[in-house]
């Protein structure tokens, strides 16, 4: 159980253009999902904390109109990164929490998705 | 911001050998997480560890927590080639549920 999902796992596009990356949570529901961005050889820094039925909290130095997240179902999250340019290029991982139980404590993470803007 | 230190940045050890890891945490805490991430994959849960916890052991690990120096260890005993990934710590900040990452060790066993 506690599975999450992303897709795509990779995607490559041209600088300028927008990226929608999908964060599901296959088996539970997931009242709080989280994005994270990570460089080469780098650790997990969180972008925004993303809230079903509301809007999302960014950290600070975060662009919220650059990375756009909506949180329409306890399932799925998405990010979309708008006029994406080379420095957007990283690994995105999104992770969930689960709604209920001790598992609150744990977040579940996806196997991440690989964006390269040209 | 990154809250968590760890060190070292890197080890490499033989097969069969033993790992340790630090990390050093700076504001208080409700639980400490350990994280493994092989290259270029997303993050498995290793095992976590609550304030008022001192030593957890989960199969070949063991978690250690000194909340009066805001540290803590894991180790891995008997080292395996498939031990080779990146490993973070992980706290909890305040009541919001985001996790603040330490930088990470990364470990490489050679068979």
């Amino acid at each position: 159980g506690a599975v999450v999902s992303q897709h795509p796992s990779w995607v490559i596009c041209k600088s300028g253009t927008s990226v929608k990356i999908e964060c599901r949570s296959l088996d539970f529901q997931a009242t709080t999902m989280f994005w994270y961005r990570q460089f080469p050889k780098q650790s997990l820094m969180l972008m925004a904390t993303s809230n079903e039925g509301s809007k999302a909290t960014y950290e600070q130095g975060v662009e919220k109109d650059k990375f756009l997240i909506n949180h329409a179902s306890l399932t799925l999250s998405t990010l979309t990164v708008t006029s994406a340019h080379p420095e957007d290029s990283s690994f995105y991982i999104c992770s969930a929490r689960s709604t209920s139980g001790r598992a609150r404590e744990e977040q579940f993470f996806g196997p991440g998705t690989r964006l390269t803007v040209l | 911001s990154q809250q968590g230190e760890e060190d070292p940045q890197a080890l490499s050890i033989q097969e069969g050998e033993n790992a340790t890891m630090n990390c050093s945490y700076k504001t208080s805490i409700n639980n400490l997480q350990w994280y493994r991430q092989n290259s270029g994959r997303g993050l498995v849960h290793l095992i976590l560890i609550r304030s008022n916890e001192r030593e957890k052991h989960s199969g070949r690990l063991r978690v250690t927590l000194d909340t009066s120096k805001k540290s803590s260890s894991l180790l891995i005993t008997a080292s395996r080639a498939a031990d080779t990934a990146s490993y973070f710590c992980a706290s909890p900040a305040s009541n919001t549920g985001k996790l603040i990452f330490g930088q990470g060790t990364t470990l490489q066993v050679k068979p």
